[in-house]
């Protein structure tokens, strides 16, 4: 079974400093790992995907197999962060192909 | 280029009876999940839809049932509601090709309530 995990409901930072937020994730076999965001009132968005490797609104996500971790990283946090994050994982193959498991998400807050 | 739009936006039922949910895929896309998020909750996935056929499901019962079109649009039909179908229900769209997935794309989803 896929599973994944946000340990922090809600996580509260000032604008310009670090935040991470957690992801933890059980699947037997090599998965691929996203996030996604959601701005008030938006819809569910991609911020980046674990294969492309790229940094997106200065957000960046390592893949550590070791502790099947993929956490969300961004150095200075600004106001326009403050969004609604999901870590989700997908298959690569079989009947979890294409389909997102979804964490419960996590709620950043970025104060002035 | 279009995104993925949802129709209709809200709607509210009684227990018991039946609901269609509709999904006009991102233009290029071949491939249309659907996803079920409860309030507080994240999405959980219902089924997907490749070349007009289910191709996953999640735990689900079968009173929850699709259809994709040759235009690859979608239908997502629930059976006798009951209360805690009470949520909003996402669709995706996304191209499948050469063994990968692109372009994950949702919609705004509709907001289904059961009273």
């Amino acid at each position: 079974a896929q599973r994944v995990t946000q340990p922090e409901k809600l996580l509260s930072v000032f604008k310009g400093a670090p935040v991470e937020l957690k992801c933890n994730y059980s699947y037997s076999g090599s998965p691929e790992l996203f996030w996604y965001v959601q701005y008030s009132r938006q819809r569910l968005q991609l911020l980046l995907r674990h294969i492309s490797r790229e940094s997106i609104k200065g957000f960046t996500a390592d893949l550590n197999k070791g502790e099947t971790s993929f956490h969300l990283k961004k150095p200075f946090a600004q106001e326009e962060d403050s969004a609604m994050y999901y870590c989700a994982l997908s298959g690569l193959g079989g009947t979890s192909y294409g389909k997102l498991t979804f964490g419960q998400g996590t709620i950043l807050t970025v104060h002035p | 280029e279009t995104g993925v739009t949802q129709s209709p936006t809200h709607l509210i039922k009684t227990r018991g009876q039946q609901v269609t949910l509709r999904c006009s895929s991102q233009s290029g896309h071949n491939t249309v999940s659907w996803y079920q998020q409860a309030l507080g909750q994240g999405p959980q996935f219902i089924f997907q839809y490749y070349r007009e056929e289910e191709n996953g499901r999640g735990n689900f019962p079968p009173r929850f049932s699709g259809l994709q079109f040759p235009n690859y649009s979608s239908e997502l039909n629930v059976n006798a509601l009951e209360l805690d179908d009470s949520a909003l229900y996402l669709c995706a769209s996304s191209l499948r090709a050469t063994g990968r997935v692109y372009g994950y794309t949702f919609g705004s989803g509709t907001r289904l309530t059961v009273v």
